[in-house]
């Protein structure tokens, strides 16, 4: 248990439907990530929040949508995805911003299935 | 932008065996670097880390790193592999605020 909770761990979505994914961190961190973990490419950082502000998108199409409300939760919204999104959705958390040296701890994933 | 290069995707290994995983960085200057593990079914955790001084690092479970400014390179080692080792080995290197990642080594051990 890292202290990071993701849920769902599983989700299956046709591409009309409206879906979240929800990340808490109980570690106190100030920073916040999104990653997508596809087969055989390297783990994509999708967005940053550096205490509570987005300060990275990283060229994600507008499907996808953050949400930060406050330094424990992180959400990520979606809506009309393409089969080709269909990954695992990281969430990360780190103490004393993103630009710190601090390490990420990570969560256990969503695995995204898009029909 | 940096990026991250794991040469090998997929390394099959007997017990008691040495272990080196490659792991290279694209540009210089002052870089923080990881190693993560992510065991069969669990979360990514951090195995070890560099940011300064001492360029061999010493991770949890007997693995350690290299840190090789000269040939940008921060090779993954442990001297007798385990069963429980199997896992998928991702190096990353901290670009300002990003964890950039490589594609990741997956390790199988055989009894």
């Amino acid at each position: 248990e890292t202290g990071v909770t993701q849920t769902p761990r599983h989700l299956v979505m046709g591409m009309t439907n409206k879906k979240s994914l929800k990340c808490e961190q109980h570690l106190g961190h100030n920073a916040m990530y999104w990653y997508k973990q596809s087969a055989k490419k390297p783990l994509e950082l999708m967005f940053v929040y550096n205490f509570k502000e987005q300060t990275e998108n990283n060229s994600v199409p507008s499907r996808f949508s953050p949400e930060c409300p406050n330094s424990s939760h992180l959400f990520l919204h979606l809506h009309t995805l393409q089969p080709e999104d269909s990954a695992l959705y990281l969430c990360a958390s780190s103490q004393g911003g993103a630009g710190s040296q601090e390490t990420q701890y990570f969560g256990p994933g969503t695995r995204l299935l898009v029909l | 932008a940096q990026s991250v290069s794991q040469h090998n995707h997929h390394v099959i290994l007997s017990e008691a065996a040495s272990l080196e995983l490659g792991c290279n960085y694209s540009y210089g200057g002052t870089v923080n670097l990881f190693w993560y593990v992510q065991y069969p079914g669990q979360h990514l955790q951090l195995l070890l880390k560099y940011f300064s001084g001492d360029p061999l690092v010493k991770g949890i479970k007997g693995f350690e790193a290299e840190f090789i400014k000269s040939k940008f390179s921060f090779n993954l080692r442990k001297p007798s592999v385990q069963w429980s080792d199997t896992a998928e080995y991702f190096c990353a290197v901290k670009d300002t605020d990003k964890l950039i990642f490589g594609t990741g080594t997956r390790l199988q051990v055989f009894p």
